[in-house]
């Protein structure tokens, strides 16, 4: 059974610094990894897809890489800003779309103007 | 085009009442995914549907059912209802292929008093 795990937990830094959201799953045998950012009480966005056969996707200031040999993923938000401050959350697909995805539990980001 | 919308946002419901919950997918995706987020267990995957049928279904009680319509528009159902059903539902909607990309809706708000 899959399991994801997201560290820290929360994180609150500085306005404009560099940061780096972890991920760690326990099977490699997924076929796509997905970032997404939740506001309070809000749905999810999604941010970044990487297929399993990828190594990283940029989107504007956030990089996404993925190492499927370790079992790990990493968000990299650039220059960070208070409109980023929300709870960010990993996503594996381990099934092809019909068993869902597995979830970690988030990092809850604050970002102090 | 029109992102995933779900009724109601909002939902007080007693214990023992039966609750409907209704999640409208991106034009032209065939599957829609449901999820429970609560605070003590995360994001967790219902069941998915893709053309009307459904194709896998989570580790949940059989109080929680779904369909899904010829239109991809899906509904959810929740019979005899307990406190601990109290969550953010969740619909994704997804063209249904391998590897495709998750789309969320905003969500509907069930308290269960």
């Amino acid at each position: 059974k899959q399991e994801v795990t997201q560290i820290p937990a929360a994180l609150s830094v500085p306005e404009g610094e560099n940061l780096v959201l972890n991920c760690s799953f326990t099977d490699s045998a997924i076929y796509n990894l997905q970032w997404f950012r939740q506001d309070p009480g809000k749905g999810l966005t999604s941010l970044l897809l990487i297929q399993s056969s990828q190594r990283e996707q940029t989107s504007g200031r956030l990089n996404a890489s993925l190492d499927k040999s370790s079992g790990r993923s990493t968000l990299y938000i650039a220059a960070s800003q208070p409109g980023d401050s929300a709870t960010y959350l990993c996503a594996l697909d381990s099934g092809g779309g019909a068993d869902g995805l597995t979830f970690g539990k988030g990092t809850h980001l604050i970002i102090q103007p | 085009k029109a992102g995933v919308t779900q009724t109601p946002r909002y939902l007080i419901k007693t214990r023992g009442q039966q609750v409907t919950l209704s999640c409208s997918p991106i034009s032209g995706h065939r599957s829609v995914s449901w999820y429970q987020q609560t605070p003590g267990q995360g994001l967790q995957f219902l069941f998915e549907y893709f053309s009307e049928t459904q194709r896998n279904k989570g580790n949940f009680p059989g109080r929680f059912s779904g369909r899904q319509f010829s239109n991809s528009r899906s509904e959810m159902n929740v019979s005899t209802l307990e406190l601990g059903d109290s969550a953010l539902y969740l619909c994704a909607s997804s063209s249904g292929q391998v590897k495709s990309e998750q789309y969320f809706g905003p969500g509907t708000r069930l308290t269960v008093t």
